[in-house]
């Protein structure tokens, strides 16, 4: 069975620009999240998805943060613009509908510069 | 914010030893979880324990959850390289597409 993928897997930008992440879920699995992880912290919640609906993206700074789920599959998250604080990995996780184990991608390292 | 806090921040054990790490957490849960990360990599779901278990298996992994202490434990016996890592508990509210909110982690690491 394929993973979750993300993609790129490593990104460097200066502040203030613009960049994009990709997420393919596991076929079948309903729910997609997005996760920020700051070295040496846990992955914090982002936004959640519900096939293409948005479940919690209460802590989704959406000032600069957009993320979207075409057709209930893919996702992508948009940093724009980028600060030095988003430094982070990001993680894409999926599940089935009903379950709560999380099958995680393995994520991008974005360093904004 | 975090939700869970674990302890401790850093663990350095010999291979073939066990190694306990703790989580504490702050409000009430449905269903707590343990993951594991390998440096520069996703994370990997290790085992769920629900609010009504008290212990739960998995080969070399024992899990103990204490709701009247809102908290857990996470024991690794007879450690190898492989299971160097960092630990994260997380905490899911209910059970189903449930957010999870995730501790601090744990940095293991087995010396050979």
């Amino acid at each position: 069975e394929a993973g979750v993928a993300q993609s790129p897997r490593y990104k460097i930008i200066e502040k203030r620009q613009s960049v994009a992440f990709w997420c393919n879920p596991i076929s079948g699995h309903a729910t997609l999240y997005w996760y920020q992880q700051i070295l040496g912290q846990g992955p914090k919640l982002l936004i959640q998805f519900q096939n293409n609906g948005v479940v919690d993206d209460s802590q989704l700074p959406k000032d600069r943060f957009s993320a979207e789920r075409l057709k209930g599959v893919d996702s992508t998250l948009k940093i724009q613009p980028a600060k030095l604080e988003d430094s982070a990995v990001y993680l894409c996780a999926s599940s089935l509908a009903g379950i709560n184990e999380q099958f995680f991608g393995p994520g991008t390292r974005l360093t904004v510069l | 914010s975090q939700q869970g806090e674990e302890d401790p921040q850093a663990l350095s054990i010999q291979e073939g030893e066990n190694a306990t790490m703790n989580c504490s957490y702050k409000t009430s849960i449905n269903n707590l979880q343990w993951y594991r990360q390998n440096s520069g990599r996703g994370l990997v779901h290790l085992i769920l324990i629900r609010s009504n278990e008290r212990e739960k298996h998995s080969g070399r992994l024992r899990v103990t959850l204490d709701t009247s202490k809102k908290s857990s434990s996470l024991l690794i016996t007879a450690s190898r390289a492989a299971d160097t890592a960092s630990y994260f508990c997380a905490t899911a509210r209910s059970f189903g597409n449930e957010k999870l909110t995730f501790g601090t982690g744990t940095r293991l690491t087995i010396i050979p």
